[in-house]
This record gives C-alpha cells, structure tokens and sequence, in this order.
C-alpha cells in the first residue's frame, strides 16, 4: 500500500529539549515536504526536498533542521523547541509530473505540544 | 508569492442539501493547479478535487464540483446532497505549474469548518 508514515503521531515535550520527528515514503518519490498546521493559516512549508541530498527552506523555517541522506526518509529535527513551535505537522511526498503524478500524499501528523 | 484566501470560517449545511464554499488566490502566473482538500477529524489530509488552470471545464468529482473563474482568481467548491460524513474542515491550495517548484509546494488557505446537520 502507497503510504507516508510519520513517527510519533503525538509528543509532549519541554522547551529546550531536543526531538525527531520521522517521515517515510514508500512510493519512491523525489519530492518531500514538511508543513505545519495551525489555526486560520491552514499549512505552510516548512522545508523541502527534491531529491537525496537536496534540502532548502519553505515559507517557516526557523527554528527547524531536516536531512535528506536517503531516498525514503525526511525527518524534521528541533533542536531546541519552544512554544510557538506547539503545531500539527504533516509530511508530504510527491513526484515532478503531469496529471495525477504530481500528487501530494500526506502522513497522518504528528500533534506536537511544547511545554 | 501567492496567496490563498477563505473568507468563511465556518459552514452548516442540512443533509441532502447543497453547500458552496468559497476561495480566491492571488498570483502573477498564468498557469497552475488548485486543490480543494478535505481534513475530517482523523485529521487525514484528503484530495477531494483538483483543477488545471489552462482548462476552462470546470472539474467534477461525484457530488463535488467547483466554479473556476480564472479572470476573478476564485475557486468555490460545491458540496451537492451533504452527507454526514463530509463534515470536515475543506482547505483550498494552490501550487505552480509545470510542477516541480518548491518541491511541488502546496500554498493554502486558512480552511473552511462545514459541519452537516442530520
């Protein structure tokens, strides 16, 4: 079955201390995102990739780190958290294409809470 | 940078009837796709219906359907017989095209709640 998954689906954590948040695909796509949600501003990019090895910044990106070091994998580090950075964030993949290739799959987010 | 606005924060629509849910965008580009994705409680993003800029037909998934005026820049859904099960929050979302830039980014509005009454 064509999935994103994402790893935890809900963490409660304290300011300052570090986390990872994991996303992975199994559709060999090139394209990965990560968003967060928060109320009235619907999803934002936070960052993305195009490809291993191949990461830059979306439209919020302070404050986040990610890594691309293989095809299927894009996690979203926050090395130190704080609570404005409280959101629901969805991974997303996709492939360059015409029609329906292009589409986004989404994970099922992760409910963050900074504490 | 586009823009994706939804002026209506919230929405109630009987069962069986019909709901229209509104979005413009704001872009330079003359050529892109929109989105109307459906978010129900599992939190789940979910396509519901997508429209190709340079086709003037307007896209219809079952009793989805949408009204694109290209000259106005607006995107409205329309939700025919609502069922309760379409009670979500409905996200309108632009991307460029040809796809590829950004990694494919996706810009959206800030949702719409429709909630279906029995």
């Amino acid at each position: 079955e064509a999935q994103v998954t994402q790893n935890p689906r809900y963490l409660i954590t304290v300011t300052g201390k570090k986390l990872t948040v994991t996303c992975s695909q199994n559709m060999n796509h090139e394209y990965m995102s990560w968003y967060r949600q928060d109320p009235g501003l619907g999803l934002r990019q936070i960052y993305y990739s195009m490809n291993v090895e191949v990461t830059d910044k979306g439209d919020v990106p302070e404050g986040y780190k990610v890594s691309r070091k293989e095809k299927r994998n894009f996690p979203l580090i926050l090395e130190s958290p704080s609570p404005n950075q409280t959101s629901l964030y969805f991974c997303a993949s996709s492939n360059r294409g015409l029609g329906d290739l292009d589409t986004q799959y989404f994970g099922p987010g992760t409910r963050l809470t900074v504490l | 940078a586009q823009t994706v606005t939804q002026s209506q924060p919230e929405m109630s629509v009987q069962e069986a009837e019909t709901v229209t849910l509104s979005c413009t965008y704001d872009t330079s580009e003359s050529n892109y796709y929109l989105f109307w994705y459906k978010q129900p409680p599992s939190r789940q993003m979910i396509l519901v219906i997508r429209q190709e800029a340079y086709k003037q037909q307007n896209a219809t998934e079952n009793r989805f359907s949408v009204n694109f005026q290209k000259a106005a820049k607006s995107f409205s859904l329309k939700i025919s017989d609502s069922q309760l099960g379409d009670t979500a929050m409905y996200f309108c979302a632009f991307m460029s095209a040809p796809s590829g830039a950004a990694g494919n980014k996706l810009t959206f509005g800030g949702g719409t709640r429709v909630l279906v009454k029995p």
